[in-house]
C-alpha cells in the first residue's frame, strides 16, 4: 500500500512570512498533485508535477517534485490570509492505480 | 469549473437505516469517485466507477455500495448506517471522454453525514 505523509500537521504564521510544507513517502509516485481546501468546500487543484526535479510556480507558491518522485514540497512566499487553508498532496501509482491522499497540512495565515 | 453536485449537502441520520449520497455531474467525465475524509486521515477512497455498470473497490468500501446507471450519476449508499460511517463524502470526476484514471480530479462540495 502506497502512503502519504504531511508536514507538518499544523502550521500558524503571522502574514509575510515565508514557509514550506513537505509530502513524503517511500513509494515512487508517476505523478504528484497538490490540493487546497477551504471549509465546507471541496479541494481544489494547484497543481501536478510528473518529473523528477520538476519545479512549478504559481505566483507566490513553489511546487517541486524530488529526484526520485518519492516527495515534494510546497514554498509559499509572503504568506497572505487568504492562503489559509488544508493543504492536501496526493500521488498516482506507476501502473494506474487511483490516487492515493496525505492527510494535509492546516494552515493559518493570521493578520 | 467541473458542473458537480452533490445531494444532500447535510444529513443526520439514525444508526442502521438506508442512505443514499448522489453524484450529479454536467462534463462528460468517464471516471467517478467517492472518497471519506475524516480529521488526520485526508481523503480514502471508498469505490470509484470506470464508465456505466462498472464499479471496483477503494480502500475503505466495507459498509459501502456504488451503482453508476448513467455516465452523469453516480450513487452511494450506506445500507445500515453506523456511527462509524459519520464523515465528510465527497464525490469526485475525472478523466474527460476516454482519458485515463489518474487524470486531474475534480471535487464536488462534499456532503456532511451524522450517523447518531
Amino acid at each position: 500500500t502506497q502512503l502519504l505523509e504531511q508536514s507538518p500537521q499544523f502550521l500558524s504564521i503571522q502574514e509575510g512570512e515565508n514557509l514550506t510544507v513537505y509530502c513524503n513517502s517511500s513509494s515512487v509516485f508517476s505523478s504528484l498533485q497538490w490540493y487546497r481546501q477551504e471549509p465546507g468546500e471541496g479541494p481544489v487543484l494547484l497543481v501536478t508535477v510528473v518529473t523528477g526535479g520538476e519545479v512549478k510556480k504559481l505566483k507566490r507558491l513553489t511546487f517541486q517534485f524530488g529526484d526520485a518522485r518519492k516527495d515534494s514540497s510546497l514554498h509559499i512566499t509572503a504568506a497572505q490570509p487568504g492562503d489559509t487553508g488544508l493543504y492536501l498532496c496526493a500521488g498516482a501509482g506507476n501502473y494506474g492505480q487511483n490516487f492515493v491522499f496525505g492527510p494535509g497540512t492546516r494552515l493559518s495565515v493570521l493578520p | 469549473d467541473a458542473g458537480i453536485t452533490q445531494s444532500p449537502r447535510h444529513k443526520v441520520t439514525e444508526t442502521g437505516t438506508p442512505v443514499t449520497l448522489r453524484c450529479h455531474q454536467t462534463e462528460n467525465h468517464r471516471y467517478m469517485y467517492w472518497y471519506r475524509q475524516d480529521p488526520g486521515h485526508g481523503l480514502r477512497l471508498i469505490h470509484y466507477s470506470y464508465g456505466v455498470k462498472d464499479t471496483d473497490k477503494g480502500e475503505v468500501s466495507d459498509g459501502y455500495s456504488v451503482s453508476r446507471s448513467k455516465t452523469e450519476d453516480f450513487l452511494l449508499t450506506l445500507e445500515s448506517a453506523t456511527s462509524s460511517q459519520t464523515s465528510v463524502y465527497f464525490c469526485a470526476i475525472s478523466g474527460r471522454g476516454a482519458g485515463r484514471l489518474t487524470d486531474t480530479q475534480y471535487f464536488g462540495p462534499g456532503t456532511r453525514l451524522t450517523v447518531l
